[in-house]
């Protein structure tokens, strides 16, 4: 299957900063990438995705960018406030339809 | 519309002891999953049904069984607890290539 490898694992930053977490994979029949938030206690939740017919896709703060060519994408979040602090994962699908997820980044946003 | 429906969402077994984690819901979707998750190890995927009728391993498939009990339905059993299993567990549904749903979880103590 897919395998997807999500760095950092852990960020820190302060409130304000813009925050990148980077993902890399491997299949290149890898055509669908989500990310998703997991608050504290909580189940993960869907904040973006994208398609491989799309580079780049923005929802106010947050934004995703893919380049298929060198088999990246990332979840870029600017202006970060304390909600944002959460573990976030980044997962994909492709030719087997099995989505993996890598092993997540602990966001935390420092007042 | 409740979404995904878990339960337990908590269990305490003794080694040895079986369970059945049962998950339902409510959006007609085709593909629904269990996953664990673990510190570090983001959400591993134990088995999946792509639709009504079939079930596949995942990743992590060894001391699980499951049952795809109709189009709402996907149970985990574990026939004989272990330690090892210790975890939160969670189910999903989706279409394919589509957004994960994911239930409020299980946590799974196995002494």
């Amino acid at each position: 299957g897919e395998n997807v490898e999500q760095h950092p694992s852990t960020l820190s930053v302060q409130e304000g900063d813009s925050a990148v977490i980077k993902c890399t994979y491997s299949d290149s029949a890898s055509n669908y990438f989500p990310w998703y938030k997991q608050e504290l206690g909580k189940r993960p939740q869907l904040i973006i995705d994208i398609r491989s017919n799309v580079g780049e896709k923005k929802d106010q703060r947050i934004a995703v960018t893919l380049n298929k060519t060198a088999k990246h994408f990332s979840l870029h979040i600017t202006e970060t406030q304390p909600e944002d602090s959460a573990v976030y994962f980044c997962a994909l699908e492709g030719g087997s339809y099995i989505p993996t997820f890598g092993r997540g980044t602990s966001l935390i946003v420092h007042p | 519309n409740a979404g995904v429906t878990q339960t337990p969402k908590f269990q305490v077994l003794k080694t040895g002891q079986s369970m059945t984690l049962q998950c339902a819901q409510d959006m007609n979707h085709n593909s629904m999953y269990w996953y664990r998750q673990d510190p570090g190890m983001g959400l591993r995927l134990i088995y999946y049904s792509a639709s009504e009728g079939t079930t596949d391993k995942g990743e992590v498939p060894n001391g699980y069984n499951v049952s795809r009990l109709n189009k709402r339905e996907f149970s985990l059993r574990l026939e004989s607890a272990a330690p090892s299993q210790t975890s939160v567990y969670f189910c999903a549904s989706s279409e394919i290539w589509g957004i994960q749903y994911f239930g409020a979880g299980t946590r799974l103590s196995v002494l």
